[in-house]
């Protein structure tokens, strides 16, 4: 049991360079999250889902897209990729809506 | 609107001293509340949350309605207890969670 995963552990990127991040649960929840986390801005919601094929948008979404195509994964996409989406990304997933479960992070730079 | 407020980014206490950690909330109506707990290079865990009522590792949160709290304390430090603490808000209804900007705990051995 792996609980959420979340690949690449680490990327660098150029500026406008696309990439996708992937997120994986084997606990079976309906409900996915992606957060990003700044240096004195604590956790902001970027997109979630409340199950496949469902996304919706969260406090800053603008620059991501995401999809939901299989239940246990939630994908996480830069189609152009700027300097200020350097951060560290979270993924989560809960069921029912309470605790939320994280994985171990991506940290993306972007040059 | 709901808003989380950790109005210290870094709290320094001694091995031994008590520590509290304030969390204060907006919000129209009856929220959950939830610590969570962050060690260095580790994924973000659940610590608390209010409507259980339990105490974990020590620490305990109580939800004051009347002053929009949910502070964290702990009556004796450790230096294990050394981590970045996010409080974090869940309104009626919602599949959100909002956080806190977060308090870095440093314990001084």
């Amino acid at each position: 049991n792996a609980g959420v995963t979340q690949t690449p552990k680490f990327r660098v990127l150029k500026t406008g360079q696309s990439m996708t991040l992937l997120c994986a649960q084997d606990m079976n929840h309906e409900y996915m999250y992606w957060y990003r986390q700044d240096p004195g801005m604590g956790l902001r919601l970027i997109h979630y889902s409340v199950g496949e094929g469902t996304t919706a948008k969260g406090e800053v979404p603008d620059g991501y897209n995401v999809s939901r195509l299989k239940k246990q994964n939630f994908l996480l996409g830069l189609e152009s990729a700027a300097p200020s989406q350097t951060s560290v990304y979270f993924c989560a997933s809960s069921y029912p809506p309470n605790e939320q479960f994280f994985g171990p992070g991506t940290r993306l730079t972007v040059l | 609107a709901q808003r989380v407020t950790q109005p210290e980014k870094l709290l320094s206490v001694f091995k031994g001293a008590p520590v509290e950690l304030k969390c204060n909330y907006s919000y129209s109506g009856s929220p959950e509340l939830f610590w969570y707990v962050q060690y260095s290079r580790q994924r973000l865990q659940l610590l608390l949350r209010h409507i259980s009522r339990e105490s974990i590792k020590g620490f305990t949160a109580d939800l004051n309605k009347g002053e929009t709290s949910f502070h964290l304390k702990k009556p004796f430090a450790q230096e294990e207890d050394s981590a970045m603490y996010y409080c974090a808000l869940r309104g009626a209804g919602s599949y959100q969670l909002t956080f806190g900007k977060g308090t870095k705990l440093s314990v001084i051995p």
